[in-house]
Formats: structure tokens, C-alpha cells, sequence
């Protein structure tokens, strides 16, 4: 039973840039949560996909999007890149009231 | 508001037991979570405890709830070189919320 995955694995993008990273959620979890771990910080909530809808928000700029596919798969999208966004970002799936379980994240760069 | 605040930094020597320490300010916090991650890596669940609960054992780890404190603390009995990690305390009001993260504690391990 394949876990949570993620691509890429590594990124590197220039400012201003758009990004789409992909997360995979674990075998029977309809919920995917992103999470940006900026270096030597906590991981911060971006947003929550339910049923193809964003169920919860947190305190990012609309540049940050994303999108749920019918087969659960997720995508975080970040248009017009700056420098701040290098991070490493994280998802994490979950089945409704179940642990969430998290992904080995996808490193971003922006030069 | 929510917020999840530990210390920066621990050092232990092998075999002594570590106590990494967290306070919480959310008073609707149901799941209080331990995660742990090495350098480079996602973040790996160590173990959580329910808000009704005030201990919780799982081998070498203990967790501790003073739910009235709002502190929580993690003791990782025979301190190994292989428990040299960051240690994330976070919270979330049920198991598929979002979860607030502390900014973590470094455990560095001394010979």
C-alpha cells in the first residue's frame, strides 16, 4: 500500500513564475491537505481539498491555488513566484475523522 | 488564537532521556500531536494523545497532557544517536483539521 507521494521531489524557479506541484494521497483518503515549511519553521496550513472543493483555508495570498481531482489526486498551484515561497511544501491525506498522513514534500527554489 | 510554542534547542547525552516541552494556546485543541523529522525528510508521526487523556506510552516514548496548563511534553527514554531530529508539537481541534505546528525543537545528541 503505496503511502502519500509527491512530485517533484525538487524544484528550481525564477521569481515570478507559475509552479504546479502534485500530491498523490494514500490508498482510501479523499482528503488532502497542503502544508509550507519555510527553513527552521513550522509547517504552515495553506488549504484543505474535499469532494473537488477547498473546505479550509489559511493565511495565504490568493496566488496560492489548487485544485482536487475526482480520484483524490491534488494540486498546489503558486502563480507570480517570489523569492519568500522557497520552502518545502507538504501534503498530507487523510480519510474523514483519520490521522492525517503526510507526504516526503516537494523542495522548491526561487532564485 | 492558535498558537503552539517549544524550545529551540536540546541537548542530551546517549542513553540519558530527553524531555522536549510544548505549550498550546487553543483551548478547543482535541488531538495533540508529536511529529519528528530528520534533515532532509517529511515528517513522520511519532504519537498523539487525545485532550481527555493525560498520558499516553508507546515504548521508549511518553507523552504528557496538563490540559488545565495547556503544556504538553514528549520523554524519550535511552536516548539513541538515531533520536538526533527536530521535533515538531502541533495540534488540531479533530483528526482531518488543520493542524497548527510548533516551530520545532532540535534534539542533538551528545556522545
Amino acid at each position: 500500500d503505496a503511502g502519500v507521494t509527491q512530485s517533484p521531489t525538487h524544484l528550481i524557479k525564477t521569481r515570478g513564475q507559475q509552479v504546479t506541484l502534485r500530491c498523490s494521497p494514500k490508498s482510501g483518503h479523499d482528503t488532502v491537505s497542503w502544508y509550507q515549511q519555510a527553513l527552521g519553521q513550522g509547517p504552515q496550513f495553506i488549504f484543505q481539498y474535499y469532494e473537488e472543493e477547498e473546505r479550509q483555508r489559511g493565511n495565504f495570498p490568493d496566488r496560492f491555488s489548487g485544485h482536487q481531482y475526482p480520484n483524490y489526486s491534488s494540486e498546489l498551484n503558486v502563480n507570480a513566484l517570489l523569492l519568500g515561497d522557497s520552502a518545502l511544501y507538504l501534503c498530507a491525506s487523510s480519510y474523514p475523522s483519520q490521522t492525517q498522513y503526510f507526504g516526503p514534500g516537494t523542495r522548491l527554489l526561487v532564485l | 488564537g492558535e498558537d503552539v510554542e517549544q524550545s529551540l534547542f536540546l541537548s542530551v547525552r546517549e542513553g540519558d532521556s530527553s524531555v522536549i516541552n510544548c505549550t498550546y494556546t487553543d483551548s478547543s485543541s482535541t488531538y495533540l500531536y508529536w511529529y519528528k523529522q530528520e534533515p532532509g525528510a517529511g515528517l513522520q508521526l511519532l504519537t498523539y494523545i487525545f485532550s481527555n487523556m493525560d498520558m499516553k506510552q508507546d515504548q521508549r516514548l511518553t507523552v504528557l497532557l496538563n490540559k488545565k496548563d495547556k503544556h504538553l511534553s514528549l520523554r524519550i527514554a535511552d536516548t539513541q544517536t538515531g533520536d538526533s531530529a527536530i521535533y515538531f508539537c502541533a495540534e488540531s481541534r479533530s483528526r482531518d483539521d488543520k493542524i497548527i505546528f510548533g516551530k520545532g525543537t532540535r534534539l542533538h545528541i551528545l556522545p
